[in-house]
């Protein structure tokens, strides 16, 4: 699996814009990013994935450059309940279910009021 | 919306009890997943079952640790003899069929082994 960097914290301010990137320099042609977050006390969740250019769903944007050597995930109009630890993960996940995730330590995103 | 519900939320043990954490993954789901998060620290995969079987498994997943799922519904992780670095937040997950699919996590059991 490609090694991945992301800011370790990250601070915001309510109805921001917030983009966080993650630099995945050994990213593998059959890789997908996939981003995860991750309240205290609670389970990750899936936000977004995607494979190259931009994906958007109701909750984020993911862009992704044609060299896919990085990607950021975009939250629009943040707010205090977006305060979160947030993973990049690169991969690709057979559909043998035989692949566990591998979490990096994630970008701690604090949103202030 | 569907969801991994996980039992007991928290469980408090003594060094060398045995342990047994339980999940309810998402019905039509095929593959499941342990996860454990000592406090403080990254998420870490433990073990992965499909086929009711292991499919892959982590160095952390050592002998004191076994998966069943004993009938249609329920998937547990058993800690033989419980160690106090096995105190963490356990999650469990499940996927349903095909590549890249996403996985749903459970909200975690609270292990602390005392």
């Amino acid at each position: 699996l490609a090694k991945t960097t992301q800011p370790i914290s990250m601070d915001s301010y309510e109805g921001q814009e917030v983009n966080i990137t993650c630099s995945h320099n050994n990213i593998a042609t059959n890789d997908y990013i996939t981003w995860y977050q991750q309240f205290p006390s609670q389970g990750p969740r899936f936000i977004i994935q995607g494979y190259k250019t931009k994906v958007t769903n109701e909750v984020a944007s993911l862009f992704i450059p044609a060299d896919r050597k990085s990607s950021t995930l975009s939250l629009p109009r943040v707010s205090l309940s977006d305060t979160a630890v947030y993973y990049c993960l690169v991969g690709v996940y057979s559909g043998g279910g035989a692949d566990g995730l591998t979490f990096g330590k994630g970008t701690h995103l604090i949103i202030q009021p | 919306e569907p969801e991994v519900t996980q039992t007991p939320s928290h469980q408090v043990t003594q060094m060398g009890q045995e342990v047994i954490l339980r999940c309810v993954p998402i019905s039509n789901h095929l593959y499941f997943y342990w996860y454990r998060q000592i406090l403080g620290q990254k998420v870490e995969f433990l073990v992965s079952f499909y086929n009711n079987e292991i499919s892959e498994k982590s160095e952390i997943f050592d002998d004191q640790f076994s998966v069943e799922r004993p009938d249609g519904s329920n998937f547990t992780l058993k800690i033989r003899s419980t160690k106090l670095e096995d105190s963490a937040m356990y999650f469990c997950a499940s996927r349903e069929r095909g590549v890249n699919t996403e996985a749903f996590f459970g909200q975690g059991t609270r292990l602390t082994v005392v």
